[in-house]
């Protein structure tokens, strides 16, 4: 069975940083190209960066560039998003997803989520 | 960027009847050379992450009851659930795939009436 569980979510103060992570099981992880996909409370759905299945290339939307870090650890099986100068409308629920093997970026499997919240 | 816009916001509809659900793109998200097109439909139910209802516009993903369809090409899109169930409420996305940085619509709210 197909699991992601993300940890490292919480509290920060504008300009903080934090370090989310994706544990993912029940499917070869290095084989599958990695996204992380953002939700404020109660708004829509906003694609944050995903990471080809190796770590060699990764993308990223233009309000996180140059404060957010996608990367991957393949012998943890575990997906990370460094985030870096935080500010408040950046607090949402973190989802990480896979994206399916069938060269299309969409995404089959998600997990549960992790909330960050930026507030002083 | 690919806006994607989503109508109805919200939609009440009486159990077992037809929820229609449509999505139009800013620009094609139809490839040529594979004449794909590159659009997912995703269901989210309170409290819980999206789940992948329909690909490349019109496959079904594996589990997905067959009252869930998708259809459309090129910018326009639509998900049609036959025959509501109470288990359908939630909110449902579009998203395009086709470029970078992928895109969702807006979300709508479906509702029994």
């Amino acid at each position: 069975e197909v699991q992601l569980v993300e940890s490292g979510g919480g509290l920060v103060q504008p300009g903080g940083s934090l370090r989310l992570s994706c544990a993912a099981s029940g499917f070869t992880f290095s084989s599958y190209w990695m996204q992380w996909v953002r939700q404020v409370p109660g708004k829509g759905l906003v694609w944050v960066s995903r990471i080809n299945s190796d770590g060699s290339s990764t993308s990223y939307v233009d309000s996180v560039k140059g404060r957010f870090t996608i990367s991957r650890d393949n012998a943890k099986n575990t997906l990370y998003l460094q985030m870096n100068s935080l500010r408040a409308e950046d607090t949402a629920v973190y989802y990480c997803a896979r994206e399916s093997d069938s060269s299309g970026y969409y995404s089959d499997y998600w997990g549960q989520g992790t909330l960050v919240t930026v507030s002083s | 960027d690919i806006v994607m816009t989503q109508s109805p916001d919200s939609l009440a509809v009486s159990l077992g009847e037809r929820a229609t659900i449509t999505c139009k793109s800013s620009q094609s998200l139809l490839y040529s050379s594979n004449n794909k097109n590159y659009l997912a439909w995703y269901q989210q139910k309170p409290g819980q992450p999206p789940k992948l209802l329909i690909y490349w516009a019109s496959a079904r993903e594996s589990g997905v009851p067959d009252r869930f369809s998708g259809s459309g090409s090129g910018t326009d899109f639509t998900l049609t659930i036959s025959s509501l169930q109470a288990e359908d409420v939630a909110v449902y996305y579009c998203q395009q795939y086709y470029s970078i940085p992928i895109t969702f619509g807006q979300g709508t709210r479906l509702e029994i009436k």
